[in-house]
């Protein structure tokens, strides 16, 4: 079964809204990373969040990882029709040397 | 220009064709990956490779081989066997796999969207 599941599957926002994703796992991991696809293209990385992080930030992103909890958000403030794209978490997992994504989340800004 | 690129960028096959997809990267990475994606769904791994000369399969090997004969190079042969083998298939590098404990960010090409006719 697949490490990581993405919360929402689809979120639709005004620009200037947050946006926030969120997403679980299952078990321990070593880091947690969070990519943007836009449609028909490849991955791109936005940031990643060791197991001994809780928060980091880049730009308009913030990332929050809640071990206890097995779970991370992505918060996205002050939205652009830009941001619009699928968003995936991939974890890396302890003894391992490959990353899971999860299913993603598919963010929709409008004008 | 460092990057990874694909190629074709889409791709025709019959049935029981075997087709190879292209992936280099002149990053100097070490590590490199297939994935497969299918619509509305996550990245499933195909096979890797953490070293020249040498590769693992991943969750979904069956259908699929690999060669990595040059550090810059990780082709994809999709086998007669792939039963349905429609779907875009992306590649990735990272720069080394430490320790075999953690994973470092992967870089992504722009994909191969394969469809069987």
């Amino acid at each position: 079964s697949q490490q990581g599941e993405e919360d929402p599957q689809a979120l639709s926002i005004q620009e200037g809204e947050n946006a926030t994703m969120n997403c679980s796992y299952k078990t321990s991991i070593n880091n947690l990373q969070w990519y943007r696809q836009n449609s028909g293209r490849g991955l791109v990385h936005l940031i990643l969040i060791r197991s001994n992080e809780r928060e980091k930030h880049s730009g308009r992103l913030r990332v929050t990882l809640d071990t206890s909890k097995k779970s991370s958000s992505l918060l996205i403030t002050a939205s652009r029709a830009a941001d619009t794209a699928s968003y995936f978490c991939a974890t890396g997992l302890s003894g391992y040397s490959t990353l899971t994504f999860g299913k993603g989340t598919m963010l929709l800004v409008s004008p | 220009d460092g990057g990874i690129t694909q190629s074709p960028k889409y791709l025709f096959r019959k049935e029981g064709q075997n087709v190879t997809l292209s992936c280099e990267q002149n990053l100097n990475h070490d590590a490199m990956y297939w994935y497969r994606q299918d619509p509305g769904q996550g990245l499933r791994l195909i096979y890797y490779s953490q070293i020249v000369n040498d590769f693992q399969k991943g969750d979904i090997a069956e259908g699929y081989s690999v060669s990595r004969e040059k550090k810059e190079s990780f082709p994809l042969t999709v086998t007669s066997a792939q039963k349905n083998p429609t779907a875009f298939y992306l590649c990735a590098s990272s720069p080394q796999i430490a320790g075999g404990t953690s994973t470092d960010t992967q870089y992504f090409g722009p994909g191969t969207r394969l469809t069987v006719l």
